[in-house]
C-alpha cells in the first residue's frame, strides 16, 4: 500500500532555532497536509497544499508541496516552547478520499 | 464548540466485551472518517463514511467491526468481542467534501483488560 516516509524521527532543538522536516512517498499525491498533535488530543491541520511546487506559509510556518507531488516539506522558523508535538505529514488518496499518515516528527524546544 | 465532537473520550473494556465509540461530525460535514493510532505511529485508515453510505471500508478489519452513520445522530465505530490488540486511540475526522481537508476530533482511548 501507499506508505509516507517522514523524517527526522525526532527533534531536540533550543529555543528560537528553525526547524526542518520532510516526507516522502513512492506514490503521487494531489494534496499534501501537515498537521500537529499535542498530548491527548487530536491532530491540528496546519497547512493544506494542493498544486505541485505551491509554498504556503501560516506564520511561522511554511511547507511546500514537491513539483513532483512525491514530497513536502514543513518549516517552523523562530520556535518557542509552544511548538513542541507531533508533527505529521498526510497525503490524500483521490480515490476513495483517505488520508495516509507518515509516522511523524516528535519536536521537542529547549527554553 | 462546532468541532469534531467524539465520546467517550476513554473507554475501557474486558476483553469479550463491545465497545461503541461516537462521533459527531462539524456542522455542515456529510463526509466522516475513522482513523485508528497505536503508541508512538501515525494514524491508520479504517473507514469513510457518508450519510447512510460505507464509501470505503478498506481500512476496516473484516470481522468484529462496524461502522454506520445514519441519516440522524452520529457515526459509530462499533467493536464487537473485544481483544486485547484493539486498544488504541480511535480518531474520527469530518470534511465538507470528500477532496477538502480533514478535521479531526480528540480521539477515544480504548483500554482493553
Amino acid at each position: 500500500g501507499q506508505q509516507l516516509n517522514q523524517s527526522p524521527q525526532s527533534m531536540f532543538i533550543q529555543e528560537g532555532e528553525d526547524v526542518s522536516m520532510n516526507c516522502t512517498s513512492s506514490s503521487i499525491f494531489n494534496t499534501w497536509l501537515w498537521y500537529k498533535q499535542e498530548p491527548g488530543e487530536g491532530p491540528v491541520l496546519l497547512i493544506a497544499l494542493y498544486k505541485a511546487g505551491e509554498l504556503t506559509s501560516n506564520g511561522r510556518l511554511t511547507a511546500q508541496f514537491g513539483i513532483t507531488r512525491k514530497d513536502s516539506f514543513l518549516n517552523i522558523s523562530a520556535s518557542i516552547p509552544s511548538d513542541v508535538g507531533i508533527y505529521f505529514c498526510a497525503g490524500l488518496v483521490t480515490y476513495g478520499n483517505k488520508l495516509v499518515f507518515g509516522a511523524g516528527t516528535i519536536l521537542r524546544v529547549k527554553s | 464548540n462546532a468541532g469534531v465532537m467524539q465520546n467517550p473520550r476513554h473507554l475501557v473494556r474486558r476483553r469479550g466485551q463491545e465497545a461503541r465509540l461516537r462521533c459527531s461530525p462539524m456542522k455542515g460535514h456529510s463526509h466522516v472518517y475513522w482513523y485508528r493510532q497505536l503508541p508512538e505511529e501515525g494514524l491508520k485508515f479504517m473507514v469513510y463514511l457518508q450519510k447512510e453510505n460505507i464509501i470505503d471500508e478498506s481500512g476496516m478489519p473484516k470481522e468484529r467491526f462496524s461502522a454506520e452513520f445514519p441519516k440522524e445522530g452520529p457515526s459509530i465505530l462499533r467493536i464487537q468481542q473485544v481483544v486485547r490488540g484493539d486498544s488504541a486511540a480511535y480518531f474520527c475526522a469530518s470534511s465538507d467534501r470528500g477532496d477538502q481537508p480533514q478535521h479531526f476530533g480528540d480521539g477515544t482511548r480504548l483500554s482493553i483488560l
